[in-house]
């Protein structure tokens, strides 16, 4: 059965840690990775891992994949309180099918 | 500007009653998801259309049901048949479906919580 695990499940840190939040994955038929950030609502878009090895970069977050260990990692540097959220993993495996990790709550105190 | 349009925000139910919840998409989207998020859980695809008068079953679609006669609408009703509605619900669209990925980068409306009463 396919599955994505993420951990931690929360995670509270002072305003400018470096955080590193990870996703593993057991999935057949693997296309890509993708990463969500939700902090009220609606989930917004992060970044699409498809290729071990190459850094995905945006400001102070990057993501990296790792498709022999079968994890992800989220970087995410110099935290701010706006970094407050939950992060969502997760994996298309192909026709249509996307599916979610339970997310890692992040909270970052001033 | 473009987006994805749920509504209402809040929704209650009571015992015995099916509720509809809204999902209006003006991306020019072909592809049309809804998912559950229960408190410490990930998303969990209950239906999702590729297609105008076509779609497809999720991991949890038991006491749930949609239509897709409009490429931009993807309604889902929450049958009283479903006896642990409360929960938030996203609705999602994609440009495409099938083997381009950033075909299948999904992009999410606001959300509906459901309660029961």
């Amino acid at each position: 059965e396919d599955k994505v695990v993420q951990s931690p499940l929360s995670l509270v840190v002072h305003e400018g840690d470096t955080v590193t939040l990870n996703c593993s994955y057991e999935v057949t038929n693997f296309r890509s990775l993708l990463w969500y950030k939700q902090e009220k609502k609606a989930p917004t878009f992060l970044f699409m891992l498809t290729s071990s090895g190459i850094e995905k970069k945006s400001g102070r977050l990057s993501s990296i994949l790792d498709k022999k260990e079968l994890f992800s990692i989220l970087n995410i540097t110099a935290t701010q309180t706006g970094d407050s959220a939950i992060y969502l993993c997760a994996f298309h495996r192909g026709a249509s099918k996307i599916i979610f990790g339970s997310g890692t709550r992040l909270s970052i105190r001033p | 500007d473009g987006g994805i349009t749920q509504s209402p925000k809040y929704l209650f139910r009571k015992e015995g009653q099916n509720v509809t919840l809204s999902c209006e998409q003006n991306l020019n989207h072909d592809a049309m998801y809804w998912y559950r998020q229960d408190p410490g859980q990930g998303l969990r695809l209950i239906y999702y259309s590729q297609i105008v008068n076509d779609f497809q079953k999720g991991d949890i679609a038991e006491g749930y049901s949609v239509s897709r006669e409009k490429k931009e609408s993807f309604p889902l009703t929450v049958t009283s048949a479903q006896k642990n509605p409360t929960a938030f619900y996203l609705c999602a669209s994609t440009t495409g479906t099938g083997e381009t990925l950033a075909k299948n980068i999904q992009y999410f409306g606001a959300g509906t919580r459901l309660s029961v009463l």
